[in-house]
C-alpha cells in the first residue's frame, strides 16, 4: 500500500513570513495525484492545492505553492506571506487507486 | 445537498453497543471514502466505494466494522460491539470521478464517536 510521511508534527511561522511543510510518499503506481488539505479546529477538511504526477510544473494557488520532486517522491507545501487564518493542521494526501493521508503538521502562526 | 453530510455529529456509545454512522455524499459523486481519525492524527483509510461496489476494504480494523452503499449514494459505516479503541472521528469523503482521477475529494464534518 502507498504510504505518506509528514516528518514535522509541528511548525511555527511569524505572520507575513514564509514556511515550508514537507511530505514524502512511497508508491509503485505511475498515475497518481497529490493534494494538500487544511483542517481547522472545526474538523472540516479543505483542499489547499493539488498536483498531477505527470506534470513537471509545480502547482501554485495564490500564496500556496508546491515543490514536487517526482524522482525523490517529495511534495512540499510553501505558504508565503503567512496569515493568522492559515493556522491549522495540514495533511498531505496521495490519490491513486485509493486516497491516503500523512499524519499531519500542526501550523501555528505568530502575530 | 450542497456538501457531504454526516450524521450524527456526535455519538456516545456504551462498550459493546452497536452503532451506525451515516454519510450522504454530494449527489452524483461516484467515489466514497471512509476514514478514521484519532485525536491529533491523520485520517486513516478504512474503505472505498465506487458507486455501490466496495472496491477496497483493506483498512477496516476488524470484522466488527462493516460498510455498505447499497444504491450507490448514501453509505453507512456500522461498528458492532464497540470498544474503547474505536473512539475517534469518522470522516466520509466523496468525489465526482473514480479513484485515480484528478478530482477533489469533499469531506463531511465527521462523526465523533466516544465509547464509554
Amino acid at each position: 500500500a502507498q504510504t505518506v510521511t509528514q516528518s514535522q508534527p509541528e511548525m511555527s511561522v511569524q505572520e507575513a513570513e514564509t514556511v515550508t511543510l514537507s511530505c514524502t510518499y512511497d508508491t509503485s503506481e505511475s498515475d497518481y495525484y497529490l493534494f494538500w488539505y487544511k483542517q481547522p479546529p472545526s474538523r472540516q477538511m479543505i483542499l489547499v492545492i493539488r498536483q498531477e504526477a505527470y506534470k513537471q510544473q509545480n502547482a501554485t494557488e495564490n500564496r500556496f505553492s508546491v515543490n514536487f520532486q517526482k524522482a525523490a517522491k517529495s511534495f512540499s507545501l510553501k505558504i508565503s506571506d503567512s496569515q493568522l487564518g492559515d493556522a491549522a493542521m495540514y495533511f498531505c494526501a496521495y490519490r491513486g487507486n485509493d486516497m491516503r493521508f500523512g499524519a499531519g503538521t500542526r501550523l501555528t502562526v505568530k502575530p | 445537498g450542497a456538501g457531504v453530510s454526516q450524521s450524527p455529529r456526535y455519538k456516545v456509545a456504551k462498550r459493546g453497543q452497536d452503532v451506525a454512522l451515516r454519510c450522504d455524499p454530494i449527489s452524483g459523486h461516484v467515489s466514497l471514502f471512509w476514514y478514521q481519525q484519532a485525536l491529533g492524527q491523520g485520517p486513516e483509510f478504512l474503505t472505498y466505494f465506487q458507486n455501490e461496489a466496495q472496491l477496497d476494504k483493506s483498512g477496516l480494523p476488524s470484522d466488527r466494522f462493516f460498510a455498505e452503499r447499497p444504491e450507490g449514494s448514501v453509505s453507512t459505516l456500522k461498528i458492532q460491539r464497540t470498544q474503547q479503541e474505536d473512539s475517534a472521528v469518522y470522516l466520509c469523503a466523496s468525489s465526482l470521478a473514480p479513484a485515480g482521477r484528478n478530482t477533489e475529494a469533499f469531506f463531511g464534518q465527521g462523526t465523533r464517536l466516544t465509547v464509554v
